[in-house]
Order: C-alpha cells, then sequence, then structure tokens
C-alpha cells in the first residue's frame, strides 16, 4: 500500500501567514490521484482538493494544491482564524485509499 | 441536499456484535461508492473499505479484512458497518462518507457523516 508522510507534524503560524503542507508518498500517485482534507475538533473532515490541485465545491481560494512527483503541497495563502485545524492528505489512486497522519496548524 | 446521517454513540463489551448505520439521502444511493473511516482517539484517519451499492462490490483494506463486513441496504439508502466480535482496539469514532464522482471507485470523499463514536469496554 501506498504510505504518505506528512510534514511538519506541528505548524505554528499567525493570522495573515502563508502555511504551506507537505505529503511525500512512498510511491507514485496514479494521476494526481490525491486530496487534502480538514478537520476542526469535534467535527467530521471537509474535502479541500483534490486531483491534487482541483479545489473542491465551496472552498476559498487561498487553498491552493500542487504536486512535482511524489511530493504534494497545500498552500494557504493568507490564513485566517477559522483555517486552524488539522490537515490530512489522501491518495485514492490504489486501494487502500491511504491517509497521512496529519499536520495540525496552530495559532502562534 | 446530500446527507448521511449515522446512528448513535454505542457502549460495547468486548466479544459483543454491533452494527452501526449511516442513511443517506439527497442523490441515487446505488450509483456512488461509500466508504467507512475510523478515527481512533486522538489519533488521525484510517481508510476502512468501500461498497458500491450498484452492485454490492466491496474493497477493505487489509488490516480490517475479516474483522468487518461492510454492507448495504438499496431499499432504505443505507450502508452499514458491522463487527461480530468487537475488541477494545475497535474503540474509535467511525465516519461514512461518499465518494465524489457517480460509479467511479477512484474518488475522494467529499460529503460526510457526523460520526459515530464507539466505546469497547469491559
Amino acid at each position: 500500500e501506498i504510505v504518505l508522510t506528512q510534514s511538519p507534524g506541528t505548524l505554528s503560524l499567525s493570522p495573515g501567514e502563508r502555511a504551506t503542507l507537505s505529503c511525500r508518498a512512498s510511491q507514485s500517485v496514479s494521476s494526481s490521484h490525491l486530496a487534502w482534507y480538514q478537520q476542526k475538533p469535534g467535527q467530521a473532515p471537509r474535502l479541500l482538493v483534490y486531483g491534487a490541485s482541483s479545489r473542491a465545491t465551496g472552498i476559498p481560494h487561498r487553498f491552493r494544491g500542487s504536486a512535482s512527483g511524489i511530493d504534494f503541497i497545500l498552500t494557504i495563502s493568507r490564513l485566517e482564524t477559522e483555517d486552524f485545524a488539522v490537515y490530512f492528505c489522501q491518495q485514492y489512486g490504489s486501494s487502500p485509499h491511504t491517509f497521512g497522519q496529519g499536520t495540525k496548524l496552530e495559532i502562534k | 441536499e446530500v446527507q448521511l446521517v449515522q446512528s448513535g454513540a454505542e457502549v460495547k463489551k468486548p466479544g459483543e456484535s454491533l452494527k452501526i448505520s449511516c442513511k443517506t439521502s439527497g442523490y441515487k444511493f446505488t450509483t456512488y461508492w461509500i466508504g467507512w473511516v475510523r478515527q481512533m482517539p486522538g489519533q488521525g484517519l484510517e481508510w476502512m473499505g468501500i461498497i458500491y451499492p450498484g452492485d454490492f462490490d466491496t474493497r477493505y483494506t487489509p488490516s480490517v479484512q475479516g474483522q468487518v463486513t461492510i454492507s448495504a441496504d438499496t431499499l432504505i439508502s443505507t450502508a452499514f458497518l458491522h463487527w461480530s466480535s468487537l475488541k477494545a482496539s475497535d474503540s474509535a469514532i467511525y465516519y461514512c462518507a461518499r465518494l465524489r464522482d457517480s460509479g467511479s471507485s477512484i474518488e475522494p470523499l467529499d460529503y460526510w457523516g457526523q460520526g459515530t463514536l464507539v466505546t469497547v469496554s469491559s
């Protein structure tokens, strides 16, 4: 199965700053079948990005996904207080559809 | 409006059986894969498996194969996750979620249930 490794484990930033979250796959992810999710405490995850770079319905433009080989990046251009949460990547190109371990984005 | 509504929290003893549900509405149940995701306390997400209610094709992650059963009832547009013999290590929040595009299993999870907390303790 494909293992996804997210870094950093925790990212401490201030509102208005730019956040860069990384997800590295243990092998090629077919056709960039990679998604990013946001999860806030006590809530279900929410789909942000799929196909490595396509924003899901209703997701603000400050969220941007990109890919380079086995490396995937989620960039949040200008952090708002509502963006502080845990972020997970997921590959869904081969079964099982594995998740990364998550990056916690916290207020500095 | 697409909605996935899960059954309520459960407290069980080791060795007991359990079936939790995920009732869907707002779309054609038989044409979208639906999956289950586990989240142990304070931990990350684990994809457990998916089912296509149209033909009941089911896929599992190896670590849960044989430990749980994913099923669906098309008459009531509901998916299920079943354990025949629970262990303490099954204690977690379980989410159901629909795959994004109809007919395809190669999709992310776009609509999620609210989660069902399962606690297994003697």
